[in-house]
């Protein structure tokens, strides 16, 4: 079947460590995309991507890194520097980057500070 | 810059009864909307598209109105039954010709009681 599958769906950091989240599609996408959602509070970009070995920033960028080695995977790195990181994280794909597209969501991860 | 806002408030309705959610935005309009619907614990699944040249859009007994002069959008789900409960997220485009930067509202939560 094809989809986003994200891992792990919950997570825990300890305080100064470093976690990656991990996301992949097999929808043959281009365009991939990382959300940040809080309680009650709509969902905030955090980086997009819209072709391989590029990404731009979203509205929260600051205190996380991504990669873009494969069309594939769009991996959500949340560093020491995120000082609030527990929330819901959400990977997206579309079939590119045009402004009509449609996203398509993963299942999430729930981080949480230990 | 650019503002969504949807009933904060859950709605509750009883089963067969016709949901009616809001969502208004401030500034200029976009180009299209979008609505997504969101289980506990999942990732937002797309639903319908609307452009700002359409003033309605239909897709089963669900519809979509789109309103430029008014600013708002109102999703209709008719007949409704318990498994339509969820939130429901409206998303719009930042800006026509970047592709793919969507911004979410808060959603609004529904409830259908049998």
């Amino acid at each position: 079947d094809g989809g986003i599958t994200q891992s792990p769906k919950y997570l825990f950091r300890k305080e100064g460590q470093n976690v990656t989240l991990s996301c992949e599609q097999n929808l043959n996408h281009d365009a991939m995309y990382w959300y940040r959602q809080d309680p009650g509070q709509g969902l905030r970009l955090i980086y997009y991507s819209q072709i391989v070995n590029d990404f731009q920033k979203g509205d929260i960028a600051e205190g996380y890194s991504v990669s873009r080695e494969k069309k594939e995977s769009f991996p959500l790195t949340v560093t020491s520097a995120q000082k609030n990181p527990t929330a819901f994280y959400l990977c997206a794909s579309s079939i590119d980057a045009g402004w009509n597209e449609k996203l398509f969501f993963g299942s999430g991860t729930q981080l949480s500070v230990l | 810059s650019q503002k969504i806002e949807q009933n904060s408030e859950a709605l509750n309705i009883q089963e067969g009864k016709t949901a009616t959610l809001t969502c208004n935005y401030t500034n200029y309009s976009p180009a299209y909307l979008q609505w997504y619907r969101q289980d506990p614990g999942r990732g937002p699944v797309f639903l319908l598209l609307i452009r700002e040249n359409e003033k309605e859009k239909r897709k089963e007994r669900l519809k979509v109105t789109f309103d430029t002069t008014l600013k708002q959008s109102l999703f209709h789900i008719t007949a409704s039954q318990p498994a339509d409960s969820a939130t429901y997220l409206c998303a719009l485009d930042m800006s026509g010709n970047q592709g793919g930067k969507l911004i979410f509202g808060q959603g609004t939560e529904l409830s259908v009681k049998p």
